[in-house]
């Protein structure tokens, strides 16, 4: 089945360096990858997100690439701080089609724990 | 102020006890999911409707069941718990289907099945 694989599962950086963490999915008419940040204790929060018609998306700090023939996209923190630190969920649009039924949703891949060291 | 509210946000029980756990949402979203967090695993999609009496099976709906009969509410219902769904729970919602945008999450709730 389809499914979305990320890596690293964990990763450290010094305050102020960059963080890149990688996805790929399997389904080729996927076309909406969003990033969700989970602090701590709390709910997953979306934090970016690219379409299929999209190479690249840029919000202050983080931005979001995606190579459609590759089938995989990344995410790019730079100057990380100490708030940085939280576990990051990539996932990827699936649009399914059975007989009389279609049903699109988002699978999630198994995140990144990333660690800000001050 | 919009959100998504789960009750309650930590519950304790055992092996058979029939239990729901509520979810409400007051941003008028059509579509609503719930899912497992378990370490390793991500989030996975247990069930999801897309509108009121609309529900259906996710990747993992094996032991849970889901009613939609208003809008805002979407309770998961555990019928017979195991301890194999000793999980962390997230309800979401979004104003369309999540392949499109945004979903947003309740805050939790972490279930221990003795």
């Amino acid at each position: 089945g389809e499914n979305v694989e990320q890596h690293p599962s964990t990763l450290s950086v010094q305050e102020g360096d960059s963080a890149v963490i990688k996805c790929t999915y399997s389904d080729s008419a996927s076309n909406y990858f969003p990033w969700y940040k989970q602090e701590l204790g709390k709910r997953p929060q979306l934090i970016i997100d690219i379409r299929s018609n999209v190479g690249e998306k840029k919000d202050q700090r983080i931005a979001v690439t995606l190579n459609k023939t590759a089938k995989h996209f990344s995410l790019h923190i730079t100057e990380t701080q100490p708030e940085d630190s939280a576990v990051y969920f990539c996932a990827a649009s699936i649009l399914t089609s059975l007989s009389k039924t279609s049903y699109d949703k988002v699978i999630f891949g198994p995140g990144t724990s990333l660690s800000v060291i001050p | 102020e919009a959100q998504v509210t789960q009750n309650p946000r930590y519950l304790i029980t055992v092996t058979g006890k029939k239990l729901t756990v509520t979810c409400s949402q007051n941003m008028n979203h059509e579509y609503m999911s719930w899912y497992r967090q378990d370490p390793g695993l991500g989030l996975r999609q247990i069930y999801y409707s897309m509108n009121v009496e609309v529900t259906d099976k996710g990747d993992v709906p094996e032991g849970y069941k889901v009613s939609r009969k208003e809008k805002r509410n979407f309770p998961l219902i555990l019928e017979s718990p195991s301890p194999n769904q000793t999980s962390l729970y997230f309800c979401a919602s979004s104003p369309s289907p999540p392949s499109y945008n945004e979903q947003f999450f309740g805050p939790g709730t972490r279930l221990t099945v003795l």
